[in-house]
């Protein structure tokens, strides 16, 4: 299994406060993502990373930022949690943007609960 | 933009048969096809990565299609198990993005 870790992998806030979810690899995969997964949405891309201090959006990225300051860690952060954001949150690694040749892999994931 | 869209969304079967799960996408200008199973409340564990170049996958009793021109991907099970249930997505690998399906949730009754 790839050594993927989120944290923390519960937690319960309130709206407004701030959030951030971690996520550190041990596999010096250049390629980190966030993800979150919602009932009838499926998966979906909220921001990318390609390298230190190198980030994108994805396509459900506002209400979010990231940082990545070393190779193997990912912070996604919500500035100001909304009850939307109620969701499970996966971070995922992959060796290019291709994907490569070891395709995606996934952390445990991280459920979020805005009260 | 791509869509990946798997169906049926629930499968029911009983233990021993083989089956086959779907998996279409609509842009066919794809690098690769994943396949993944995800166990409730659980992370995605990689089954089965295709490239673009190639034609299908195995690993074990799973068997893994790709038809690019078709816009499809097929997997596989032979001789079903109770622990095969889980829900079963793809994702398509396209430029800079990769697109998942909303899942197959499959049952393998004893």
């Amino acid at each position: 299994d790839a050594g993927i870790t989120q944290s923390p992998r519960h937690k319960v806030t309130e709206t407004g406060t701030p959030v951030t979810l971690r996520c550190h690899q041990t596999e010096n995969h250049r390629y980190m993502y966030w993800y979150r997964q919602d009932p009838g949405h499926g998966l979906r891309l909220i921001h990318y990373s390609y390298g230190v201090k190198d980030t994108d959006k994805g396509e459900v990225s506002d209400g979010y930022s990231v940082s990545r300051s070393k190779t193997e860690d990912f912070l996604l952060t919500l500035e100001s949690a909304t009850s939307s954001q109620t969701s499970v949150y996966f971070c995922a690694i992959s060796e290019s943007v291709r994907t490569g040749p070891g395709g995606l892999f996934f952390g445990e994931g991280s459920r979020l609960t805005v009260l | 933009k791509q869509e990946v869209t798997q169906i049926p969304a629930a499968l029911s079967v009983p233990e021993g048969e083989n089956l086959v799960l779907n998996c279409s996408f609509t842009d066919s200008a794809i690098y690769n096809l994943q396949w993944f199973r995800q166990d409730p409340g659980k992370g995605l564990t990689s089954l089965l990565l295709i490239q673009s170049s190639q034609r299908e996958q195995t690993s074990g009793r799973l068997n893994a299609s790709l038809d690019k021109s078709s816009g499809r991907s097929t997997l596989y099970i032979a001789a079903s198990q109770p622990g095969d249930s889980a829900t079963y997505l793809c994702a398509v690998g396209g430029y800079q993005k990769v697109t998942f399906g909303t899942g197959t949730k499959l049952q393998v009754i004893p």
